[in-house]
């Protein structure tokens, strides 16, 4: 099976600032990657597939980028909204997993 | 509006079986991929298995091989997830997911609220 290691697992940050996720993946998935974002209590939501193609209704300040085993996810001026937790997954090969996931607190 | 719905998560007991069904609505459920994630308690994400609009379910997560089995019903739009055997490991949240395919691979769209199931004696 494919690991997907997501660094770092909690990220202290304040409304406004620039924020970047890394997921390493253990061999290569091209672009066949997706993130999610989580709220206490809810499903994951679906943010970025393919790596870096934006899902509809997702703001613009959430990207994504990265190819074979290295990704990001960037988002670029923090709203209150976004403090959750952040997983990323593979779909390139089964069964399909996902990263340990990153806090993303006040 | 896409809309998924967990169904036949309770408490049982170790060795037990249990199957969990989620009803699909607001698309054409017959021409997606569906998808189990089960959730430990304050844990990650786990992918169980994925089942194809032709009902062929791909590899299960070894955690659950032989244990768990996944079928869908296009005329109910149905997703099932029959499972065995269960372990006090199993407690966790099981999603059901809409799959969309893109350049012959599937990520998953639309989540469901989740369905509780706890293995306990």
């Amino acid at each position: 099976d494919i690991q997907m290691a997501q660094s770092p697992a909690t990220l202290s940050a304040s409304e406004g600032d620039r924020v970047t996720i890394t997921c390493r993946a253990s061999q290569s998935i091209s672009s066949w990657l997706a993130w999610y974002q989580q709220k206490p209590g809810k499903a994951p939501k679906l943010l970025i597939y393919k790596a870096s193609s934006l899902e509809s209704g997702v703001p613009s300040r959430f990207s994504g980028s990265g190819s074979g085993t290295e990704f990001t996810l960037t988002i670029s001026s923090l709203q209150p909204d976004d403090f959750a937790t952040y997983y990323c997954q593979q779909y390139n090969s089964y069964p399909y997993t996902f990263g340990q996931g990153t806090k993303l607190e006040i | 509006e896409v809309q998924l719905l967990e169904s036949g998560g309770t408490l049982v007991q170790p060795g037990g079986s249990l199957r969990l069904s989620c009803a699909a609505s607001g698309f054409a459920f017959s021409n997606y991929a569906m998808t189990w994630v089960r959730q430990a308690p304050g844990k990650g994400l786990e992918c169980l298995s994925m089942v194809g609009v032709n009902g062929a379910a791909t590899p299960y997560v070894d955690s659950v091989k032989g244990r768990f089995t996944i079928s869908r019903d296009n005329s109910k739009s149905a997703l099932y997830l029959q499972m065995n055997s269960l372990r006090v490991e199993d407690t966790a949240i099981y999603y059901c997911a809409k799959g969309t395919m893109v350049s012959g691979r599937h990520f998953f769209d639309y989540w469901g609220p989740g369905t509780l199931v706890t293995v306990s004696s």
